[in-house]
């Protein structure tokens, strides 16, 4: 089975402060890593994702994130925040060549203070 | 752009009553998932669809049943409504063609579900 961990339920962050969200993850089988985005009352928005290939993915918005295979980790990373990144980010799972059912982490609330 | 379409934004019903939940998406995806999310828990698969008539139970399906008749509908069913199905739910789909497709889901706005 797969589990994904966010492990900060919110972090708080100045305008144009760098800011990275952890993910880590549990699975015995090769999976697929993505990070969406939900903004208040939206469904969700995929960033970026993880398939194969070079370890370190750019999305969209300035976010970027980066597959660590040892460590079992694929943090989300951006820079400069804006307020407008204020938002809920969901770190995701799915298993390689499956349905893409997805397996989300609990959620981050990213808020950016001026 | 794929649209997903959730029939609601916001639903109130009634303890015991049979509650449909409705999603449309207009891109001809072959899979289509019901999720639902809870605060400190994100979101859970409670079924997905990867064919008309076809359906598969996801983690939490118990107390919900869902229909797919037509290749561009999905609706969850809760046969008899209880206070802890209070959620959000949001509808997904996806196509079944390169892996790039596949992986790409996208999601409803959501139906905000309130059980009293």
């Amino acid at each position: 089975a797969q589990s994904v961990t966010q492990l900060d339920s919110q972090v708080p962050v100045f305008e144009e402060a760098p800011v990275e969200l952890r993910c880590n993850y549990s699975s015995s089988v090769s999976v697929y890593l993505f990070w969406y985005v939900q903004y208040p009352n939206q469904g969700l928005q995929l960033l970026l994702k993880y398939l194969s290939g070079s370890t370190l993915v750019k999305g969209i918005n300035g976010f970027e994130a980066e597959f660590n295979k040892s460590q079992t980790s694929f943090h989300l990373r951006k820079p400069s925040v804006h307020i407008s990144d204020t938002a809920e980010y969901f770190c995701a799972v799915s298993v390689s060549g499956g349905y893409n059912k997805l397996i989300f982490g609990a959620g981050t609330r990213l808020a950016v203070h001026p | 752009d794929v649209k997903v379409t959730q029939s609601s934004r916001y639903l109130v019903k009634r303890t015991g009553e049979k509650v449909f939940l409705e999603c449309v998406q207009d891109m001809d995806h072959e899979n289509m998932f019901w999720y639902r999310q809870d605060p400190g828990l994100g979101l859970r698969l409670i079924y997905f669809s990867y064919d008309v008539k076809m359906k598969e139970k996801g983690d939490i399906p118990e107390g919900y049943s869902v229909s797919r008749e037509k290749k561009e509908r999905f609706s969850l069913i809760l046969e008899s409504a209880s206070t802890n199905q209070t959620s959000m739910y949001l509808c997904a789909s996806s196509s079944t063609g390169n892996r790039e497709q596949r992986t790409e889901a996208f999601f409803g706005q959501g139906t905000r579900l309130t059980v009293v």
